[in-house]
């Protein structure tokens, strides 16, 4: 069965360093999402992406965030300077339709961030 | 907007006995609801989902859940828990915040399965 993977599983970094959370989608998927969750707290919306654009993102996600599509399997999440309080678990999902009521995201492992 | 409220932080049961997990929703609109499961180490994985179909909803590992409108609620069951059941358990409701659907999570209830 298809399945959405994240590298790496668990990222250390130094205040203030740039950080690329990778995600590989399911293949036939056009819809692709980046959710965080804070130890604790509940699992957030950050972004979706759809057409090589964003399509909506919230207010976490400031000009700190970015995302890309480079290529034709790769999903990234950049945090440009990282703070204390981006230290959370990233997780990419990835949908084969549009938001509504019939879609179904389906979601990766996690990419554990620790920001030192 | 759109929330939901997961009632217990953590439920205990033993094995062979059912299974209760709440959950109360808010919408201003017919909502789209979900019950994701995640095991340790692992990605979130869909259970089941409600898109105003049929009230009761079956989903995968013999869980179910009830849309109760009346109540705003939907609680997630299974019969007889089973020890691979033990994870965490989120209800989420989808976002009407844009064209592509954001889902707004509860914080989850953590299911532990005792021998």
């Amino acid at each position: 069965e298809p399945e959405v993977t994240q590298t790496p599983s668990h990222q250390v970094t130094q205040m203030g360093q740039e950080v690329i959370l990778r995600c590989v989608p399911i293949s036939n998927h056009l819809y692709f999402y980046w959710y965080r969750q804070i130890l604790g707290q509940k699992v957030e919306f950050l972004v979706s992406f759809y057409n090589n654009e964003i399509s909506e993102k919230s207010e976490i996600f400031d000009d700190q965030f970015s995302v890309e599509r480079p290529d034709g399997s790769n999903f990234t999440l950049k945090i440009r300077s990282t703070k204390l309080e981006d230290s959370a678990m990233y997780f990419c999902a990835s949908s084969p339709l549009p938001g509504g009521s019939s879609d179904t995201q389906y979601f990766g492992p996690g990419t554990r961030l620790t920001v030192l | 907007a759109q929330s939901v409220t997961q009632l217990d932080s953590h439920v205990s049961v033993s094995e062979g006995t059912p299974v209760l997990l709440r959950c109360n929703y808010s919408s201003s609109y017919s909502p789209s609801l979900f019950w994701y499961v995640q095991h340790p180490n692992k990605g979130l994985q869909l259970l089941l989902k409600y898109t105003s179909a049929a009230t009761l909803v079956k989903g995968i590992n013999g869980f179910e859940a009830e849309f109760k409108k009346s109540e705003t609620s939907f609680h997630l069951t299974k019969p007889s828990a089973h020890m691979s059941d033990a994870a965490e358990y989120f209800c989420v409701v989808m976002g009407y915040g844009g064209s592509q659907g954001n889902l707004i999570f509860g914080k989850g209830t953590k299911l532990s399965v005792k021998p």
